[in-house]
């Protein structure tokens, strides 16, 4: 069954440090989205992506972070200037146009210390 | 989205039924219900959905009351495996390809051998 591939699966940086987390979305889909999940709390949508532009961004999601398809199996989310409290597990997913699509990876963990 | 409602959390016995509640009366005409799980240190995965009618697929059986304001979730035998948090989500349809899904705190499943 096609995977979304997340890597790499646990970074630790530095506070203020850039991180790039990486993610191959199912080859097909055409929606690509990064979530995050403090520990012990709900999942919280991030952003989503479509045709080489955001589509649809939460509050969370502020002038640290940007999103890139560098290329046609990539997706990247960047955060800028880490801060302690962005250190969570965030999951990257893809859709296609059919209900049922939506397909998350494994996630990466980030801690910043 | 539509807002829905489930218990913090449920036990269970290894090999007997389990039916998760969903209750969303706010629900719209063209809102699909949507089940997702997450497994322990492991991203949310698609378990089934459905629009008004009794859905079965190879995981689970969705029961949708005949109002639609609320949903079961049926998993036929639990095993061990099946510990995970239980998401109920409404989409609106006709299917929004693209649109985030907006997780809740979902319902805790326990299952004892």
């Amino acid at each position: 069954e096609p995977e979304v591939t997340q890597t790499p699966s646990h970074q630790v940086t530095q506070m203020g440090q850039e991180v790039i987390l990486r993610c191959v979305p199912i080859s097909n889909h055409l929606y690509f989205y990064w979530y995050r999940q403090i520990l012990g709390q709900k999942v919280e949508f991030l952003v989503s992506f479509y045709n080489n532009e955001i589509s649809e961004k939460s509050e969370i999601f502020d002038d640290q972070f940007s999103v890139e398809r560098p290329d046609g199996s990539n997706f990247t989310l960047k955060i800028r200037s880490t801060k302690l409290e962005d250190s969570a597990m965030y999951f990257c997913a893809s859709s296609g146009d059919r209900p049922g699509s939506y397909t998350f990876g494994s996630g990466t963990r980030l801690t910043v210390v | 989205d539509a807002k829905t409602t489930q218990p913090n959390s449920m036990e269970s016995n290894e090999e007997e039924p389990v039916h998760l509640p969903c209750n969303h009366s706010t629900i719209s005409g063209t809102d699909y219900i949507h089940w997702y799980r997450q497994l322990p240190s492991q991203g949310p995965e698609y378990v089934i959905h459905g629009l008004t009618s009794n859905v079965n697929n190879r995981m689970a059986s969705l029961a949708i009351a005949e109002d639609r304001k609320s949903s079961t979730l049926i998993l036929h035998r639990a095993t061990l495996r099946d510990a995970a948090v239980y998401y109920c989500i409404l989409r609106d349809g006709p299917y929004q390809a693209g649109t985030a899904l907006i997780f809740g705190k979902g319902t805790t499943l326990s299952v004892s051998s």
